[in-house]
């Protein structure tokens, strides 16, 4: 089975746009939460879908969103971004409860 | 107070040494996980568990709910053991709260 994708990989943006992240889950899998990692930070949840709804939610502006489609393929969007919006963000899906982890979207705010 | 606090921070060992990572958690929980993760970013899901023991190769892991503790050992280890281990605790669906993660370094 195919592992956990996201696109793109890389991406660096300018202070006050926005952008989308992808997350494709391992087939057959409907949960996909969505995390940030920074230095400072750490890992922190942003948000988690399950069947196209919204099932739990971190503690994020509500810059941060996303949404789950049927396929049940993932994105988040940032909107308006901050300096401190840099960072890794990884998507993880998951069949039960034990999560697979995608490689991340490294994304740089100048 | 974080929810989750591992120990110790940082941990340098020699090739072939026993390694203990802690992990202590204030809440209850309904699974905790332990993660690898590499430098460039991947995480890798080591073990879920939510009572006893499990072991997968040189991998143990052990939790103890009454106590809110876990603990992580690596028997035998070796350099490509060298990598961050994050250890998060799941309380409502799969909303993980991390500890901070122990960077471990392995010398040969």
């Amino acid at each position: 089975k195919a592992g956990v994708t996201q696109t793109p990989r890389y991406l660096i943006k300018t202070r006050g746009q926005q952008v989308t992240l992808s997350c494709s889950p391992i087939s057959g899998h409907r949960s996909v939460s969505w995390y940030q990692q920074t230095p400072g930070q750490g890992l922190q949840f942003l948000f988690e879908y399950f069947s196209e709804t919204q099932r739990n939610k971190g503690n994020f502006p509500g810059r941060f969103s996303g949404r789950q489609f049927s396929n049940s393929r993932s994105e988040m969007n940032v909107s308006t971004l901050e300096l401190g919006d840099s960072a890794l963000y990884l998507c993880a899906s998951s069949l039960e409860y034990e999560q697979y982890f995608g490689p991340g979207t490294r994304l740089t705010v100048t | 107070k974080n929810e989750v606090e591992q120990s110790p921070q940082n941990l340098t060992a020699q090739e072939g040494e026993f390694i203990t990572i802690n992990c202590s958690y204030s809440v209850g929980i309904s699974a905790l996980h332990w993660l690898q993760q590499h430098p460039g970013g991947g995480i890798v899901s080591l073990f879920m568990l939510s009572s006893g023991k499990k072991k997968h190769g040189r991998l143990i892991a052990t939790i103890n709910i009454q106590e809110k503790h876990s603990s992580l050992h690596i028997t035998a280890s070796h350099p490509r053991d060298s990598a961050v281990y994050i250890c998060a605790v799941s309380r409502s669906g799969n909303k993980l709260v991390f500890g901070a993660g122990t960077i471990l370094r392995v010398k040969s």
